[in-house]
């Protein structure tokens, strides 16, 4: 079946640096990708967003980049501050309409 | 604060008990989903609920009963879980399916 999957299960940056969460997606159908945060004890929150007609999108210290030739999407997010700490999903919208996930990259941030 | 609220946010049940999750959005979106969420997997989506209809349901165990009384609630009922249903399970709702979808926080359930 189709799946979305992250390269590193833990990523540990220290506080200040630029951090860099990858996904990769196997549908090419799918037209929508959205990251998403979620902090202990929380649901996911959203980050931002991309459609798949652009190649890059930022938001306030995000940025999400999105290749399409190789199905691969990712996160950066620079000057990593510790309230960065969290648990980082992609998700891909397919052409049925439904969110598919991946498993997850923990982010720490060290001082 | 999403808007999507979840009650309670912990719930401990025996396998014969007999419980129900309750979600609310005050964000006039008209689809609504149920996801569990287990250590080291991926959201797993149960339920989708679009202008109060069940639109979507991925093989879950009958044990598991959703219900979509308005488009602003939803409930998940449940009836002798098993310890492996164990999970944080999450209510979220988008304005339509294929959107962003906010989450609420969640219910860890507990399964003793």
């Amino acid at each position: 079946g189709e799946s979305v999957g992250l390269h590193l299960p833990t990523l540990s940056v220290q506080e200040g640096d630029n951090s860099i969460i990858n996904c990769a997606y196997s549908n090419s159908a799918s037209d929508y990708f959205i990251w998403y945060k979620q902090e202990s004890g929380k649901g996911p929150q959203f980050i931002i967003d991309i459609r798949s007609n652009m190649d890059k999108r930022q938001g306030q210290r995000v940025t999400v980049l999105l290749n399409k030739t190789v199905k691969h999407l990712s996160l950066q997010i620079a000057a990593t501050q510790p309230g960065d700490s969290a648990v980082y999903f992609c998700a891909e919208i397919d052409n049925t309409d439904k969110p598919i996930f991946g498993t997850g990259t923990r982010l720490q941030v060290f001082p | 604060e999403t808007g999507v609220t979840q009650t309670p946010r912990h719930l401990v049940m025996g396998m014969t008990n007999k419980k129900s999750l309750k979600c609310e959005q005050h964000l006039g979106h008209n689809a609504m989903y149920w996801y569990k969420q287990s250590a080291k997997k991926p959201l797993e989506l149960m339920f989708v609920y679009n202008f109060k209809e069940q639109t979507e349901n991925n093989s879950v165990p009958s044990r598991f009963s959703p219900e979509c009384p308005n488009s602003s609630h939803l409930f998940l009922h449940l009836h002798t879980l098993q310890p492996e249903d164990s999970a944080l399970y999450l209510c979220a709702s988008s304005q339509e399916g294929g959107t962003e979808a906010f989450f609420g926080q969640g219910t860890r359930l507990t399964v003793v």
